[in-house]
């Protein structure tokens, strides 16, 4: 199975701020690496999907990059709604694996 | 508007059965992939089970293989997840979500329904 390991597993950070969520993949994925932000009580919403292809109707201060096995995902201007959970997914291969997730918190 | 209904959640008994179900509208199901996936509490985002659109395709975690039975009824827009044997770390809530195909993401999710197993 394919290890998805991303760091940090939480961040507190201010509005505003630049934020970065890195995964890391055990093999080399291509670009099948999909992020979700998941807020409490609420169902995952996608964000970004095969790396850095932004999902219709997310902020464009969202951006994903990297290929093979290392990607981020970047906020390039933190606003009070994107404080949330934050997980990558790898769809290269089933079982169809997330990473632990990261906690954005606010300073 | 795409919508997804989670049902069939609730309380068993460790070793009992349940069968969740998940209503689709607002696309054309036969054509889509579909895929659960459960959240232990306080826990991540664990993926379960994916059927193909025809159901020629299906794929289960090893935590759940021989346990869980996936199907779906075309004709009636649901998905199913047939749970047997149920243990304590199975509780969970339980979403059931869309993708085009193998390889593609989870772009649409249900609300989930919460799944507890108790002794």
């Amino acid at each position: 199975d394919i290890q998805m390991t991303q760091s940090p597993s939480s961040l507190s950070a201010s509005v505003g701020d630049r934020v970065t969520i890195t995964c890391r993949a055990s093999q080399n994925i291509r670009s099948y690496l999909n992020w979700y932000q998941q807020k409490p009580g609420k169902a995952p919403k996608l964000l970004i999907y095969v790396a850095s292809s932004l999902q219709s109707g997310v902020p464009s201060r969202f951006s994903g990059s990297g290929s093979g096995t290392d990607f981020t995902l970047t906020i390039s201007s933190l606003q009070p709604e994107d404080f949330a959970s934050y997980y990558c997914q790898q769809s290269f291969n089933t079982p169809y694996t997330f990473g632990q997730g990261t906690k954005l918190e606010i300073k | 508007e795409v919508q997804l209904v989670e049902s069939g959640g609730g309380l068993v008994k460790r070793g009992g059965s349940l069968r969740l179900s998940c209503a689709a509208s607002g696309f054309t199901f036969s054509t889509y992939s579909m895929t659960w996936v459960r959240q232990a509490p306080g826990k991540g985002l664990d993926w379960v089970s994916s059927i193909s659109s025809s159901s020629t395709y299906i794929y289960y975690a090893d935590s759940v293989k021989g346990r869980f039975t996936i199907s779906r009824d075309n004709a009636k827009n649901s998905l199913y997840l047939q749970m047997n044997s149920l243990r304590d770390e199975d509780t969970a809530v339980y979403y059931c979500a869309r993708l085009y195909s193998s390889a593609s993401p989870l772009d649409y999710w249900g609300q989930g329904t919460l799944v507890t197993v108790s002794s």
